[in-house]
């Protein structure tokens, strides 16, 4: 399989422990997007990175959260100090400087209990 | 701020019943329009990109157009493995490294 690829698929976490997630982008592909999706609502950029460097953050992403990407390759979504607001899906995206459009990988389910 | 509305919200077709659903945006310089589609509990599973107004592509029973407000995905003859949710995107205007999506269209087709 040549996709993107998230882990976990799914995680739950008590109220105030920090999680990580991974995310692995189709080889070729130097960008990566992180997005935040809610039920019912389109997703929500979070963060874009090129190569190693992280280009773009959005309001969102408060300072409780924390992405790398380091030597390029797979990148890290930390959240520490979870709150419950904090649920949601996580996706992670990937595309190549010579395409515009983005693959999506299968997500991280995040429950905040 | 881009926006991007997309109506309906969802949509109950019969089978062989084709339709269209909506994408309206707003956003300063258009450098493109995406579609994607969503199965419950699974990412984006991209279908389309529009330049331009008065492109069109299509994909099976799917077509896409655009005009320089929205932008239409017409469903001929659906089937029910058609039914997922279709969310529409368009880039930032200062790149490809940010894009704002709608909330979707939730289809369901039924045998």
């Amino acid at each position: 399989d040549t996709g993107v690829s998230q882990n976990p698929r799914h995680k739950i976490t008590k109220r105030g422990q920090n999680v990580t997630f991974r995310c692995d982008p189709i080889s070729e592909h130097n960008r990566l997007y992180w997005y935040r999706q809610t039920l019912g609502q389109g997703p929500e950029f979070l963060t874009y990175f090129q190569n190693e460097a992280q280009l773009e953050k959005s309001r969102l992403l408060s300072d409780r959260f924390s992405a790398e990407r380091p030597k390029g390759s797979f990148s890290t979504l930390e959240i520490q100090r979870t709150e419950q607001g904090d649920s949601a899906m996580y996706l992670c995206a990937s595309s190549s400087i010579l395409n515009t459009e983005a693959f999506f990988g299968q997500g991280t389910r995040l429950t905040v209990v | 701020e881009d926006q991007v509305t997309q109506s309906p919200e969802a949509l109950r077709l019969q089978e062989g019943e084709s339709s269209s659903l909506n994408c309206s945006y707003t956003v300063s310089g258009l450098r493109g329009l995406f579609w994607y589609r969503q199965d419950p509990g699974k990412g984006p599973e991209f279908l389309f990109t529009l330049y331009s107004a008065g492109e069109e592509k299509e994909k099976e029973r799917l077509k896409a157009t655009l005009t320089k407000k929205e932008s239409f995905l017409h469903i001929t003859a659906p089937k029910p493995e058609d039914s997922a949710t279709y969310l529409c995107a368009v880039p930032h205007s200062g790149g490809y490294q940010k894009v704002t999506f709608g909330t979707g269209t939730k289809l369901q087709v039924i045998p």
